[in-house]
């Protein structure tokens, strides 16, 4: 069974700029969480995605947002990057609402 | 507020010595209570979970942790470690009905030879 993946696994963009990150659950999960592990702070909770829906978010600024479609992928956006936007960006899921959720590889974003 | 805490930010062990990695919890139920492990550059990987019964609890990678209600802990350990458990390890908290899990700051462990 497929783990939850992530795409593209490196990502370079200039100040200023939008970053898309994309991501698979696990089949039959239909929660999709999102975390920001920047350099020295730790998990970040981003967003919660469920059943399409944003169920809840994180302490980010606007300019974070996502959506998820109808086969339970997801995509983050990251709109006028900002040097303090690198960082890991990992993608998990779980069944609706549930107590475990699985975490994807990360997609290294570095903003130059 | 629901937090997790790993006090210690960094240990180190020799190969072959017995670990303990440390978590506290504040929260006024019993929470589900995990354990993730990340090596460098990768993903969190589930190392195993709490949600009731037997108190101690196996997972993978010959890791076990242990539920104590009394002083709200669930701490890691692992009876000989390896040079391969060198990682980051993750305390974690959630409960049911969803909502998102809380992650405690992580501690780093070191392997040396």
């Amino acid at each position: 069974e497929a783990g939850v993946t992530q795409s593209p696994t490196h990502l370079i963009k200039t100040r200023g700029q939008q970053a898309t990150l994309r991501c698979s659950p696990i089949s039959g999960h239909t929660s999709v969480y999102w975390y920001q592990q920047a350099l020295g702070l730790g998990l970040q909770f981003l967003l919660w995605y469920d059943e399409g829906e944003e169920r809840n978010r994180g302490n980010f600024p606007p300019r974070f947002s996502g959506r998820q479609f109808p086969n339970y992928s997801s995509e983050l956006n990251v709109n006028a990057l900002e040097l303090e936007d690198s960082a890991l960006y990992l993608c998990a899921s779980s069944y609706s609402q549930g107590n475990t959720i699985y975490f994807g590889e990360g997609s290294w974003l570095t903003v130059v | 507020a629901q937090s997790v805490t790993q006090p210690d930010i960094h240990i180190t062990v020799s190969e072959g010595a017995s670990l303990e990695l440390r978590c506290n919890y504040s929260y006024g139920a019993t929470p589900y209570l995990f354990w993730y492990v990340q090596s460098p550059g990768q993903g969190l990987q589930l190392l195993l979970k709490y949600f009731s019964g037997d108190t101690l609890v196996q997972g993978i990678k010959g890791f076990e942790a242990e539920f104590k209600r009394s002083q709200s802990s669930f701490n890691l350990r692992k009876p000989s470690v390896h040079w391969s458990d060198a990682a980051e390890y993750f305390c974690a908290v959630g409960w049911p009905g969803g909502f998102k899990t809380i992650f405690g700051a992580g501690t780093r462990l070191f392997v040396k030879a």
